[in-house]
């Protein structure tokens, strides 16, 4: 069955470093999403990406971060310069809307460790 | 703006007990909620979906309107129930997801 996949599993930077997180979505979705889990707390969305373009963001994705899909395959989320509170698991995700219901299916997650 | 309330952070069981998760959810609209399940060092999946009313490894979750809660529950719990459980809403035209805190449910053999 396929899966979306995520490098790198952990990721360690200073504070200040531009990180670059990998995802492959499954291959006929079409819509791609990012959310993130700060530690003890609830998984929150970051991006939605549609059509090559943000379709949502949410008040954590400022200026700081952005998105791209540089060929057909790869999803990436880019951090420019860190910060501390950045440390959290990073989550891909992928669908394919039908109808009126749209599963997601998630990444295993990338561990972003700020120092 | 949506909002998903777990209110319970843990949950401990005994197998063969009964389980009850509870979610409740804010949205002006018409929301979809799913429950999603994120068993030990493994990724996030779907476990149900309101809209499909089905039930899945003997759980089920009725969406009720007027108290705006989507509880996940099973008659039986197993030891193999023993995971992260996340409500989740989908609202609006762009799908994302707002998620519940969690509950960790834990069954006790």
């Amino acid at each position: 069955e396929p899966e979306v996949t995520q490098t790198p599993s952990h990721q360690v930077t200073q504070m200040g470093q531009e990180v670059i997180l990998r995802c492959v979505p499954i291959s006929n979705h079409l819509y791609f999403y990012w959310y993130r889990q700060i530690l003890g707390q609830k998984v929150e969305f970051l991006v939605s990406f549609y059509n090559n373009e943000i379709s949502e963001k949410s008040e954590i994705f400022d200026d700081q971060f952005s998105v791209e899909r540089p060929d057909g395959s790869n999803f990436t989320l880019k951090i420019r310069s860190t910060k501390l509170e950045d440390s959290a698991m990073y989550f891909c995700a992928s669908s394919v809307r039908r109808q009126t219901y749209n599963e997601q299916f998630f990444g295993p997650g990338t561990r972003l460790t700020v120092l | 703006a949506q909002r998903v309330t777990q209110p319970e952070k843990l949950l401990s069981v005994f197998k063969g007990a009964p389980v009850e998760l509870k979610c409740n959810y804010s949205y002006s609209g018409s929301p979809e909620l799913f429950w999603y399940v994120q068993y030990s060092r493994q990724r996030l999946q779907l476990l149900l979906r309101h809209i499909s009313r089905e039930s899945i490894k003997g759980f089920t979750a009725d969406l009720n309107k007027g108290e705006t809660s989507f509880h996940l529950k099973k008659p039986f719990a197993q030891e193999e129930d023993s995971a992260m459980y996340y409500c989740a809403l989908s609202g609006g035209s762009n799908y994302k997801l707002t998620f519940g805190k969690g509950t960790l449910l834990t069954v006790n053999p």
